[in-house]
């Protein structure tokens, strides 16, 4: 069981706007992370404390966190972002992660 | 650049033990908490254990704690992660993460570095 509560799968079409949620109890309270990982790879941070982007991370990705849901927002989706997105938040010294959301560019 | 590079993995027998190996290069590694993650086949991520930069305080998921020991070697630049009694839940690719801060355990701070995963199938 997760304590983050994620979609199993999200499509889009390219170009259009992909919206993966992440939910939790009181997640208001805590930063969100959301970390891409596509096949047969390691996973990547594409968002940090609910809306950074680190370095390298293209802008059309964006976060949110509000009440107990957190938001990945990819705008513009590219066949490249097809991938399995976790969102991961802290639960005292514990990394807590969603159960994974499977995003097809369709 | 920083490096992780897990070993150790393989098919072992259930309630066996096994013992993994991060190697870990480019940055101060005696300044990092190291964490362990896994993910079964199929299935997402799962937090395992983390230790503190001296090694002084370890963390441990539920679903591994008096099984597994999380240890480090700071001259030498290795993490451990000591598997006992292996059960066949515990199949999963295992990899060694670095957070993005030195010297601390916060719940601001994210998984900037990962290695490529050791993987651990654990069948009679």
């Amino acid at each position: 069981s997760h304590d983050l509560t994620q979609p199993p799968s999200v499509s889009v079409s390219p170009g259009q706007t992909a919206t993966i949620t992440c939910s939790g109890d009181k997640l208001w309270d805590k930063y969100a992370f959301w970390y891409q990982q596509r096949p047969g790879q390691s996973p990547v941070v594409v968002i940090y404390q609910d809306t950074k982007r680190p370095s390298g991370i293209p802008e059309r990705f964006s976060g949110s966190n509000s009440g107990n849901t957190a938001t990945l927002t990819i705008s513009g989706t590219q066949a490249m972002d097809e991938a399995d997105y976790y969102c991961q938040a802290w639960d005292s010294n514990t990394a807590v992660f969603g159960g994974g959301t499977k995003l097809t560019v369709l | 650049q920083v490096q992780l590079v897990e070993s150790g993995g393989g098919v072992v027998q259930p309630g066996k033990s096994l013992r993994l190996s991060c190697s870990a290069s480019g940055f101060i590694f005696s300044y990092y908490y190291m964490h362990w993650v896994r993910q079964a086949p199929g299935e997402g991520l799962e937090w395992v254990a983390v230790i503190s930069y001296d090694g002084s305080d370890t963390y441990y998921a539920e679903s591994v704690k008096g099984r597994f020991t999380v240890s480090r070697d700071n001259s030498r630049n290795l993490l451990y992660l000591q598997m006992s009694s292996l059960r066949t839940e515990d199949t999963a690719v295992y990899y060694c993460a670095r957070v993005s801060r030195s010297h601390y355990l916060s719940s601001d701070d994210y998984f900037d570095h990962w290695g490529q995963g050791t993987l651990v199938t654990v069948s009679s």
